[in-house]
């Protein structure tokens, strides 16, 4: 079946580690995001790529990085300068302009 | 810069109450429009979306009109059910230059609907 795939559904590290989050389409589309989610904040936006190889800042980018090698895959890494990096991460794709995009279900970080 | 403005909730109404949460947003050009919900313990998924001034989207009775001159995408529902509890986020996609296009979320609307 088509979908958006993120893996693991919970993740725990501890304070001062890279952590990589995963997040793999086989809908055949464009544009891949990532967000996060926190109580009373929405979705605030990290990354988001429209082709292979080329990817640009959301409106939190700082801590985070990220890589477009494949069409189909999009991880994100936390990084430990991530002051506050335990949250819900959601990655979602689509086509593009004017196209609805899909959501994950989610990766909930816990950095302890 | 492009942001978005979502009314603030929590909303809560009683069945087949009328049923409205603004959004406007700011962007250069012409962005799509789109309403998303989150129901209880499930993800993100499409309500309806619009692509042009004018436009009105609409699904599962919700509607909602891409008003160009106020900058506006504002949902409604004329008669709430207990189901429709959610929450709700209004995201416009705008460009950021190019050919690159940036889907941002509002706070999301907390919407409870009491039998």
């Amino acid at each position: 079946d088509g979908g958006i795939t993120q893996s693991p559904k919970y993740l725990f590290r501890k304070e001062g580690q890279n952590v990589t989050l995963s997040c793999e389409q086989n809908l055949n589309h464009d544009a891949m995001y990532w967000y996060r989610q926190d109580p009373g904040q929405g979705l605030r936006l990290i990354y988001y790529s429209q082709i292979v190889n080329d990817f640009q800042k959301g409106d939190i980018a700082e801590g985070y990085s990220v890589s477009r090698e494949k069409k189909e895959s999009f991880p994100l890494t936390v990084t430990s300068a991530q002051k506050n990096p335990t949250a819900f991460y959601l990655c979602a794709s689509g086509r593009g302009q004017g196209f609805e995009a899909f959501f994950g279900q989610g990766t909930r970080l816990t950095v302890v | 810069g492009n942001s978005v403005t979502q009314m603030e909730g929590p909303v809560t109404l009683s069945e087949e109450a009328f049923l409205t949460i603004n959004c406007t947003y700011t962007a250069t050009g012409y962005p799509s429009l789109f309403w998303y919900v989150q129901y209880p313990g499930e993800g993100l998924q499409l309500l309806l979306k619009a692509t042009k001034a004018d436009d009105k989207g609409s699904n599962k009775g919700f509607e909602a009109t891409y008003r160009k001159e106020t900058t506006s995408f504002h949902l409604e529902k004329g008669s709430v059910q207990v189901s429709d509890s959610a929450v709700y986020f209004c995201a416009p996609m705008t460009t950021s230059g190019g050919s690159n296009y940036k889907l941002t979320f509002g706070k999301g609307t907390l919407l409870t609907v009491n039998p």
